[in-house]
Order: structure tokens, then C-alpha cells, then sequence
């Protein structure tokens, strides 16, 4: 099973900071990574998959990058609406899928 | 545009068995994307438990394979849960979500349920 480890865990920034989270795997995923932001009470919403690609309806601020073990999301001018938990999540070769433990992303 | 709808009990009583509904409309069951069900804990993050392709295969995580099954119903749109002897730790939102497609290649999941809270207590 491929663990995924996601940092930091709490990320304290202010409005329009950029935002860079990181998720490590311990084993490599080609670019077989998505990432999804969650705000309370609400099911995720994926943000980017195949590493790289923006899901329909995402802004251009959200970015993915990386392949093998090492990945990033990166929110370039970070807004209100953003404040939330980020969870990626792998879909590389054989079940079981699995997610790292999230990063909340906090007002500073 | 493809919605979700679970729907099933909020309280089960420890060693009975979760039963889980997830309703599919805008869309088919039938159409060539993974139905999965996803769940998470109160204040926890989220696990995978399963998957049934529109075929009929599935895929289920090992620490529930015992006591998991998914299954797809095509007359009436939709796919299931079932989760035998459950404990508290098995309370949780259970979430159902459909993978990017279509293709029968595992891809990430851009439709989701909007969840329902399921709590194990007697």
C-alpha cells in the first residue's frame, strides 16, 4: 500500500500569500496524483489530477507539479475562499487508492 | 451534469451490518467510470474502501476486505455499500464519488456525494 505524507500540517498565511504543499509518496506514482480541497461540512472537491492537469472549473491560481514520490500544489495569491483542508490522494497501478492526512490551510 | 445521492440508516448497532445507497442522476451507472465509496471519521481524514467498475469488477481496501462489498444495480441507477459487523470505528461520513472518465484506467474523482453520516452505537 502507497503511503502518502503530506506537509506541512497546519499552514498559518494571510490573503494573498502564496501557498506551496508539499506530498511525498513512498513509492513512485508516475503522475497518477490528485489533489482536492475540503471546507467543513462539504464533500472534497478535486482541484488537480494527473498531477498537473486543473479539474473543470478551477481557477488558474491552483497549480499541481512533480511526478515520482514528490508533488506540489501551489495557490499563487491565496483568497478567502481558500481556507481549507488539501488532501491529495493516489490512483497509481493497483487498488488500494489511498490519501494523505491533509494540510489545513488557516488565516493567519 | 452527473449527481450523487447516498442515503441509509444514520445509526446501526454495533455487529449488525451498514447498508449504503448512492443514487446516480444526470448520468448512468452504466457508463464506463469507477463507483466508489469513501469515508471518514469525525475530525479525521479520508479512506478508500472500494470500487465497482460498470462491468460488474471491483476492488476493495484489506483492512475491510472481510467484511465489504459494493455492488451496481443498472434498473434503478444506482450502486451500494455493505459493511458487515460493524464496530465504532466504523462510524463515520461515508461519502460515494465517481472516478474521471470515461475509462476503465483508475483515475481521481470528480464527482462526489454530498455524504452521509453514519454512526455505530447501540
Amino acid at each position: 500500500e502507497v503511503a502518502l505524507t503530506q506537509s506541512p500540517a497546519i499552514l498559518s498565511v494571510s490573503p494573498g500569500e502564496r501557498v506551496i504543499l508539499s506530498c511525498r509518496a513512498s513509492q513512485s506514482l508516475s503522475y497518477h496524483l490528485a489533489w482536492y480541497q475540503q471546507k467543513s461540512g462539504q464533500a472534497p472537491r478535486l482541484l488537480i489530477y494527473g498531477a498537473s492537469m486543473r479539474a473543470t472549473g478551477i481557477p488558474a491560481r491552483f497549480s499541481g507539479s512533480g511526478s515520482g514520490t514528490e508533488f506540489t500544489l501551489s495557490i499563487s495569491s491565496l483568497q478567502s475562499e481558500d481556507f481549507a483542508v488539501y488532501y491529495c490522494q493516489q490512483y497509481n497501478k493497483l487498488p488500494p487508492w489511498t490519501f494523505g492526512q491533509g494540510t489545513r490551510v488557516e488565516i493567519k | 451534469q452527473v449527481q450523487l445521492q447516498e442515503s441509509g440508516p444514520r445509526v446501526v448497532k454495533p455487529s449488525e451490518t451498514l447498508s449504503l445507497i448512492c443514487a446516480v442522476s444526470g448520468g448512468s451507472v452504466s457508463s464506463a467510470h469507477w463507483w466508489s465509496w469513501i469515508r471518514q471519521p469525525p475530525g479525521r481524514g479520508l479512506e478508500w474502501i472500494g470500487e465497482i467498475y460498470y462491468s460488474g469488477s471491483f476492488n476493495y481496501t484489506p483492512s475491510l476486505n472481510t467484511r465489504v462489498s459494493i455492488s451496481i444495480d443498472k434498473s434503478k441507477n444506482q450502486f451500494s455499500l455493505r459493511l458487515t459487523s460493524v464496530t465504532a470505528a466504523d462510524t463515520a461520513m461515508y461519502f460515494c464519488a465517481r472516478s474521471l472518465g470515461p475509462t476503465p484506467i483508475p483515475h481521481a474523482y470528480d464527482v462526489w456525494g454530498q455524504g452521509t453520516m453514519v454512526s455505530v452505537s447501540s
